[in-house]
C-alpha cells in the first residue's frame, strides 16, 4: 500500500505559538489529502480536505483561520495550528487518497499545548 | 460527522478465541473499510468491502456487509496477543465525487495471552 509520513511525530509547545505539521505521500502523487483529529479514546474526526493547488475544504465547526492547510505540491500537505491553546492538544493524522477507494494514513502527530 | 457505530465498545478475549466486532451506519455507501489502530499510532488499513459484496476474507479476517441492515461485521479468528488494538469501521458515501471517509467510534480489543 501507499506510504504516508508525518513530521514531527510529537510536539510540545507553549500556548499561543504556532505549530506546523507536515504530511508527505511517499510513493505517489496525491492531489487530495485529508487531515483528521483524534482526541483520547475517541474516533477520528475529519477536519479538512486538502486539494493540491487550491483551497482546502473544511468541515463544519473547523476554523479555517486557525488550522491553515497548504497543499503546494503533489506530495506534501501541511497543517499549521495557529495560536495553539491547550484545547488543541490532540492526535493529528493525515491520509492520502489512493484512488482505488483506499486511504493510507500517516503515523500521526501528537500535539501537546502547555 | 460520525455515522458509524461499533459494538461492542470494548472486547476482551483469550488468545486463540475468535473476536467479532460490529458496525452500523446510516447512509448509502460506496464501500466500507476496517482499520486497526495500535495505541498512539496511525491507522492500518485491513480490508475494504464494496457495497455490492457480501463477504470478504483476508487471512484471519472475515468481513461481512449487509446493506439492507446497513451493518458490517469483522471477525478475527484464532486471535493473538498482537491483535490487541482498536478497530474502526469507516464508510465512503455513494454520492458522486464523494471520497472522504466517515469513521465509527471503534472497538477496543484486548487479547489476553
Amino acid at each position: 500500500g501507499a506510504v504516508v509520513s508525518q513530521h514531527p511525530s510529537w510536539v510540545i509547545c507553549k500556548s499561543g505559538t504556532s505549530v506546523k505539521i507536515e504530511c508527505r505521500s511517499l510513493d505517489f502523487q496525491a492531489t487530495t489529502m485529508f487531515w483528521y483529529r483524534q482526541f483520547p479514546k475517541q474516533s477520528l474526526m475529519l477536519m479538512a480536505t486538502s486539494n493540491e493547488g487550491s483551497k482546502a475544504t473544511y468541515e463544519q465547526g473547523v476554523e479555517k483561520d486557525k488550522f491553515l492547510i497548504n497543499h503546494a505540491s503533489l506530495t506534501l500537505s501541511t497543517l499549521t495550528v495557529t495560536s495553539a491553546h491547550p484545547e488543541d492538544s490532540s492526535f493529528y493524522i493525515c491520509s492520502d487518497f489512493g484512488g482505488n477507494g483506499t486511504q493510507y494514513f500517516g503515523p500521526g502527530t501528537r500535539l501537546t499545548v502547555l | 460527522s460520525q455515522q458509524g457505530e461499533e459494538d461492542p465498545q470494548a472486547l476482551s478475549i483469550q488468545e486463540g478465541e475468535n473476536a467479532t466486532m460490529n458496525c452500523s451506519y446510516k447512509t448509502s455507501i460506496n464501500n466500507l473499510q476496517w482499520y486497526r489502530q495500535n495505541s498512539g499510532r496511525g491507522l492500518v488499513h485491513l480490508i475494504l468491502i464494496r457495497s455490492n459484496e457480501r463477504e470478504k476474507h483476508s487471512g484471519r479476517l472475515r468481513v461481512t456487509l449487509d446493506t439492507s441492515k446497513k451493518s458490517s461485521s469483522l471477525l478475527i479468528t484464532a486471535s493473538r496477543a498482537a491483535d490487541t488494538a482498536s478497530y474502526f469501521c469507516a464508510t465512503r458515501d455513494s454520492g458522486a465525487g464523494s471520497y472522504q471517509l466517515t469513521f465509527g467510534k471503534g472497538t477496543k480489543l484486548s487479547v489476553i495471552p
